[in-house]
């Protein structure tokens, strides 16, 4: 069956422009989650959503990023006045709670951001 | 808060021998969840293996297999008869009992070579 998948693959981005990144979800899959991932580095949590409600956006790292799944289903991250520092690789992932393996998230290609 | 260790940036592997990768984690937290994940240079995350915290058999898929070490806080993969197609980037992560957020090392990366 299909996975998560994610749109951009490569986005370059001039500093102070404003980016959005999507992510489908396995269907049926009521959780999904963003991470960040710089360069040589383990992923580190964005945000996560359970249907349509943001549950913990704690990782959010300042203001200007804000994540939305109005519907339950996709979802997208949208970057406002870019600087260098976003420049990383942004994972989507899903999974399903309740499921007796609920805690395994499946992942994405990632969009590889890149601000200049 | 937790946090998880991978105390080896990278290891090498000669094809068909067998390499084990260290992964150390702190929690308070009785009950938990830990996986080893694959990231291949096309940047994919595959799911290698998982373990929950209140099993005391490791958990084993084929070719890997883990050390679990609930006292120590300890969590190796051991991948026997290596491919090259094993060479990735390997992370390991945790996640309590509430299933959100994974908790990453910072990752090993794993050369086979033939």
């Amino acid at each position: 069956g299909a996975g998560v998948s994610q749109s951009p693959r490569y986005k370059v981005a001039k500093r102070g422009q404003d980016v959005a990144l999507r992510c489908d979800p396995i269907s049926g899959h009521v959780s999904l989650f963003w991470y960040q991932q710089a360069l040589g580095q383990g992923p580190e949590f964005l945000t996560y959503f359970q249907n349509e409600a943001q549950l913990d956006k704690s990782g959010l790292p300042s203001d200007r990023f804000f994540a939305e799944r109005p519907e339950g289903s996709v979802s997208t991250l949208k970057i406002q006045r870019t600087q260098q520092e976003d420049s990383a690789v942004y994972l989507c992932a899903s999974s399903i709670p309740g499921h007796s393996f609920k805690e395994t998230q499946y992942f994405g290609p990632g969009t590889r951001l890149l601000v200049l | 808060a937790q946090t998880v260790t991978q105390s080896q940036p990278e290891m090498s592997v000669q094809e068909a021998e067998t390499v084990t990768l260290s992964c150390t984690y702190d929690t308070s937290e009785n009950n938990y969840y830990l996986f080893w994940y694959k990231q291949p240079p096309s940047r994919q995350m595959i799911l290698v293996i998982r373990q929950e915290a209140y099993k005391q058999q490791n958990a084993t898929e084929n070719r890997f297999s883990v050390n679990f070490q609930k006292a120590a806080k300890s969590f190796s993969l051991k991948i026997s008869d290596s491919q090259l197609g094993d060479t990735a980037m390997y992370f390991c992560a945790f996640t309590d009992n509430a299933g959100n957020m994974l908790t990453f090392g910072g990752g090993t990366r794993l050369m086979v070579k033939p």
